[in-house]
């Protein structure tokens, strides 16, 4: 599977938009990009996925970039209980996710 | 809807004891999978089963891990014998089709003394 890189950790002000990178400059054609997330103390949950086109869902909005090299995971509006790390995953016709290490999010008042 | 269920959610024990962890996956769930995470780092997934059958145990250790999935609902991953490096976070998810949506549980914290 692909690789993706993603920064260690990243800092957001509540009530304010936060866009989180996701670097995957080896992707393939039929690769989909995924996002989770893992709060503390609980199993990692699904966000979003998508293939080309940007994608939005009541959690949050996946931006790909047109040449599908990078993708943005944006919360519009972060609260304290979206702290948590977010991992950026790429799956093909490998038919499971391979987690990294993520983007530890803290989100401050 | 009820989640995925896992038991115990804590378990203790020595070194060279046998454990098990049980996972129920959410109903009509055909794909179960089975993941280790270790302090700081991303899960990792140990085993995928599709209905009753193992379809990706590549990354198990089959020298002391074992898991079945009897009637293709409940699962059940066990250690024998356990060793300190086993020590970790044991996660069970299930997905209705392929690998895009997986509902995790809430883990087995085991700790090897």
């Amino acid at each position: 599977d692909a690789k993706t890189t993603q920064p260690n950790s990243m800092e957001s002000n509540e009530e304010e938009p936060v866009h989180l990178p996701c670097n995957h400059s080896t992707i393939s054609g039929t690769d989909y990009i995924h996002w989770y997330r893992q709060l503390p103390s609980q199993g990692p949950e699904y966000v979003i996925h998508g293939l080309t086109s940007n994608v939005n869902n009541r959690m949050a909005s996946l931006a790909i970039a047109e040449d599908r090299k990078s993708s943005t995971l944006i919360l519009h509006r972060a609260t304290l209980r979206d702290a948590a790390v977010y991992y950026c995953i790429l799956t093909g016709g490998g038919n499971k996710l391979t987690f990294g290490t993520g983007t530890q999010l803290k989100v401050e008042l | 809807e009820a989640g995925v269920v896992q038991s115990p959610r804590y378990k203790i024990i020595e070194k060279k004891q046998p454990v098990a962890f049980w996972c129920n996956p959410i109903s009509g769930h055909n794909t179960l999978y089975w993941y280790r995470q270790n302090l700081g780092q991303g899960p990792e997934l140990l085993i995928r089963y599709e209905n009753e059958e193992a379809v990706d145990d590549s990354q198990l250790p089959k020298d002391r891990f074992s898991a079945e999935r009897l009637k293709g609902v409940d699962s059940t991953l066990k250690i024998q014998p356990a060793e300190l490096g086993d020590s970790a976070v044991y996660l069970c998810a299930s997905s209705l089709n392929g690998p895009t949506k997986q509902f995790f549980g809430p883990g087995t914290r085991l700790t090897v003394l």
